[in-house]
């Protein structure tokens, strides 16, 4: 299985930049493609996409968020962060069976 | 707008089979793919299985044989089976789709299951 590695937590300033980092033990490129996605869930709420294909923003997600990376390294940014994004963020590779998530980094304000 | 949403008993006990469904609105499960997916106490995320739009599935084999995903497309729902559940299954179980991509883009609220005599 391919295992991704988050950070458990990170703490940032309110309107400072936040970088969420995911690194796999297997390359999750393919065709052009890398095959990792990003969630963010908040307590008591179901995950919800941020980012797929590494860097593609799913529909109504604000552009303060951003994905960037390939091959085995990949990071998501929030610039500004808001009191909202406080949260906990996974990623998700979708390059080989069976599909493995992140521990998730949890992300604090200052 | 596509809404999942989880149903199932929320006490499970060992040995037993744990049984859920996902009722989907706003989107026939005759196209794309729908998965499970369960969150443990302490946050690690698992994925189950899914079952595609032709009705093939595919699981994760983690699970053995315990795991089925089944459909009812005129009621446009699945559904998960898992058998022989210990206290390792209690987890929050939600529904999702996916498209090619395999990022899921619509999850349920999930449901909390409780395996416990």
């Amino acid at each position: 299985d391919i295992v991704l590695t988050q950070s458990p937590a990170l703490a940032v300033s309110l309107g400072q930049r936040a970088t969420i980092s995911c690194k796999t033990n297997q390359n999750v490129d393919y065709y052009g493609n890398s095959y990792m996605h990003w969630y963010q869930q908040k307590p008591g709420q179901q995950p919800k996409l941020l980012i797929y294909l590494a860097s593609n923003l799913a529909s109504g997600i604000p552009a303060r968020f951003s994905g960037r990376g390939s091959g085995t390294d990949f990071t998501l940014t929030i610039d500004p962060v808001e009191a909202d994004d406080t949260a906990t963020y996974y990623c998700q590779q979708s390059r080989n069976l069976p599909w493995t998530f992140g521990g998730g980094t949890k992300l604090e304000l200052k | 707008e596509v809404q999942l949403q989880e149903s199932g008993p929320g006490l499970v006990k060992p040995s037993q089979s744990l049984s859920l469904t996902c009722s989907v609105t706003g989107y026939s499960i005759t196209s794309n793919y729908w998965g499970w997916i369960r969150k443990f106490p302490g946050n690690k995320m698992e994925w189950m299985g899914y079952i595609s739009y032709s009705g093939s599935t595919s699981y994760n084999p983690s699970l053995k044989s315990r795991i089925s995903i089944t459909r009812d497309t005129s009621k446009n729902q699945f559904f998960l089976q898992l058998n022989s559940v210990t206290t390792e299954d209690t987890a929050t179980y939600y529904c999702a789709r996916f498209t090619d991509t395999v990022a899921f883009d619509y999850w349920g609220q999930g449901v909390m299951v409780t395996v416990s005599s």
